[in-house]
């Protein structure tokens, strides 16, 4: 069965704390993605990558920054997290190509204090 | 800018009954538009993608149509069963075709025995 992996279902972390999310994918797939989903607001895209070492900002960057070193991980960084960033965390593969559907993962989701 | 807008109130059926759910983008059509169903507290899990000139597409009890000129798609769930009780997603990709995708904000199904 193929999986995308969170490597956290919930996590508490201190205001100012610099905070790692890890994703990882089975599939062999090129892109890679990180939401928000927040009530209201729905899935807002933070990261993209379609490569190794390849990445693009979504609509919601800043605060945040995302690694991918190897082809099967992505990982998003919370530079100096805040508040405003608790929220449920989803990463997400696809194959490279706009008709492909995305496979997502469990889901992170973090609380900021 | 391009949207999608699902009707943000919750739907009721009983059980047996045919669910219809509605998805509205706006400026271009795009070539694909894909469906997701979520549960709370996970993930999103891919359904369906429809091509802009399949006009219908069928998985089992579900059926999905593309309409360009209202700019509109539906998802129907015919046979309705209380697990069939989720979040459906509609998402298109952004210009250019990309591997990206906007998502609506979703339609609650609630399907009562």
């Amino acid at each position: 069965d193929v999986k995308v992996t969170q490597s956290s279902r919930y996590l508490v972390k201190r205001t100012g704390e610099k905070v790692f999310l890890e994703c990882v994918q089975d599939m062999d797939h090129e892109n890679m993605f990180w939401y928000r989903q927040d009530p209201g607001l729905g899935l807002r895209l933070i990261y993209f990558s379609y490569d190794v070492k390849m990445k693009e900002k979504g609509d919601i960057p800043e605060g945040y920054s995302v690694s991918r070193e190897k082809k099967e991980r992505f990982s998003l960084i919370l530079e100096s997290a805040s508040t405003n960033q608790t929220s449920m965390y989803l990463c997400a593969s696809s194959l490279l190509g706009a008709d492909y559907g995305y496979t997502f993962g469990s889901g992170t989701r973090l609380t900021v204090v | 800018s391009q949207k999608i807008e699902q009707n943000s109130e919750a739907l009721n059926i009983q059980e047996g009954k045919t669910a219809t759910l509605t998805c509205n983008y706006t400026n271009y059509s795009p070539a694909y538009l894909q469906w997701y169903r979520q549960d709370p507290g996970r993930g999103p899990v891919f359904l369906l993608l429809i091509r802009e000139n399949e006009k219908e597409k069928r998985k089992e009890r579900l059926k999905v149509t593309f309409d360009t000129t209202l700019k509109q798609s539906l998802f129907h769930i015919t046979a309705s069963q209380p697990a069939d009780s989720a979040t459906y997603l509609c998402a298109r990709h952004r210009s250019g075709n990309t591997g990206k995708l906007i998502f609506g904000q979703g339609t609650t199904l609630q399907v009562k025995p």
